[in-house]
Order: C-alpha cells, then sequence, then structure tokens
C-alpha cells in the first residue's frame, strides 16, 4: 500500500514551457486535491476533483489545469509555466463518507522552480 | 463560508515543558476539525480529528486537542515535548452542516521548534 505518490519530486522549467505533475492513490478515494504550499501563504487549493470524470476550480486556478481519467489518477497541468509558479505542490486524496469527517493523505510533495 | 485562524506563525517551548498551539474557526454549522504535522521536506500527516462527542482528542505521538465550542477554538497540546516535535502544523476545518463546503479550509501553519 503505497498511500499517495507524486511524480517527478523535483523539477526546473524554463519560463513558458510546459509539464504535467502525476499524481496518483491507491486507498480508492473519490476525492484529490492539488495544493501549492508558499512560505507564509500555508496551503492554498488549486483544483480538485469529486470523482473520476469530475473537477473542480480551487482557490487558486488560474494557470493550471487539471484531469481525472481515471480514479486512482490526478494530473496537474502547466501550459505555460511562470516563475510565480514556483513552488512546492501536494496532491492530497480523501474519502467523503458522512459523519465520519475523513482526514486527507497528502503525498510527498513536488518541488518546482520555474526560471 | 468556513476559516481557520492560527493566530501564531511561530512557538517556541523547552524540551519537557507542555505546548499548545492555538487553533480557531468559523462555519455557519458544526465543524470537522482537524490537525496535521509536517516534518521538513515531507507531505503533511493526519494527527488527530473531531468530529463529535468528547471534547479532548487524543491522536498521535502523545498530542491531544481540546475542542471548545464558545471559544470557536482547538487549540493542540501535548502535555511534554519533544526535540523530535519541531515540525509545522496545521489546523483545518470544515463545515459539516447541510450544504456546508466538502473541501477542508487550511490555516497558515504554525511553526513549532522545542529546544532542547
Amino acid at each position: 500500500n503505497a498511500g499517495v505518490t507524486q511524480t517527478p519530486k523535483f523539477r526546473v522549467l524554463k519560463t513558458g514551457q510546459s509539464m504535467t505533475l502525476l499524481c496518483a492513490q491507491d486507498m480508492n478515494h473519490e476525492y484529490m486535491y492539488w495544493y501549492r504550499q508558499d512560505p507564509g501563504m500555508g496551503l492554498r487549493l488549486i483544483h480538485y476533483s469529486v470523482g473520476e470524470g469530475t473537477t473542480a476550480k480551487g482557490e487558486v486556478p488560474d494557470g493550471y489545469n487539471v484531469s481525472r481519467l481515471k480514479k486512482q489518477n490526478f494530473l496537474l497541468g502547466l501550459e505555460s509555466a511562470a516563475p510565480s509558479q514556483t513552488s512546492v505542490y501536494f496532491c492530497a486524496s480523501s474519502y467523503l463518507r458522512e459523519p465520519f469527517g475523513d482526514e486527507q493523505f497528502f503525498g510527498p510533495g513536488t518541488r518546482l522552480t520555474v526560471l | 463560508a468556513q476559516s481557520v485562524a492560527q493566530p501564531e506563525d511561530q512557538v517556541n517551548v523547552a524540551e519537557g515543558n507542555p505546548l499548545t498551539v492555538k487553533c480557531t474557526y468559523s462555519v455557519s454549522g458544526n465543524p470537522y476539525l482537524f490537525w496535521y504535522v509536517q516534518y521538513p521536506n515531507r507531505g503533511l500527516q493526519f494527527l488527530l480529528k473531531y468530529i463529535t462527542g468528547d471534547n479532548l482528542v487524543k491522536g498521535s505521538y502523545g498530542f491531544e486537542a481540546e475542542f471548545n465550542k464558545s471559544q470557536t477554538s482547538f487549540h493542540l497540546k501535548k502535555p511534554s515535548a519533544l526535540v523530535s516535535d519541531s515540525a509545522l502544523y496545521f489546523c483545518a476545518v470544515r463545515d459539516r452542516s447541510w450544504g456546508g463546503s466538502y473541501i477542508p479550509t487550511f490555516g497558515r501553519g504554525t511553526s513549532l521548534i522545542v529546544h532542547p
């Protein structure tokens, strides 16, 4: 049981390049999330998904796109990277079972630098 | 709307002393409340949560948290701090009322530093 995994762990991009971050979970969770973490800003939600084939915008969605073609995978895409997207990106997943208040499981993070 | 505040960016405590990391929240109805810990260069790990019932919740690594509805607080506590407890701590809230958000809101995090 690997939990939540993220690929790659590190990446350096030049401004304008594109890339895709992959998140995979093996816990059969319905919900998946992408966050970015910046110093002093805490965690900010980029996009999330409530099930296969569905996605929704979070707090800071501009400049990012997502897809969830399979229940276990959630992809985050940057079409044209900007230096402001330099950050650490975390994927998370969870059940949503009322009234259990399910907690989130987080991946190890991807450190992205845009030059 | 739901929100959570962690009023302290940093908490310093001596090893062996009790520690408290503060969290206050705002929701329309009743909350689910969570604490997570993040060690350097790692993802967040779940520590404990409040769903309903007993106001004192016990979690991993000897941590506990007290839910106080009148003060809308959910402070994280540990009776005796360890140097290895030094990390970044996040509080999160989700409104469990009908029509509430299914997505939790996180605080900005509190850096706990335990001095030897």
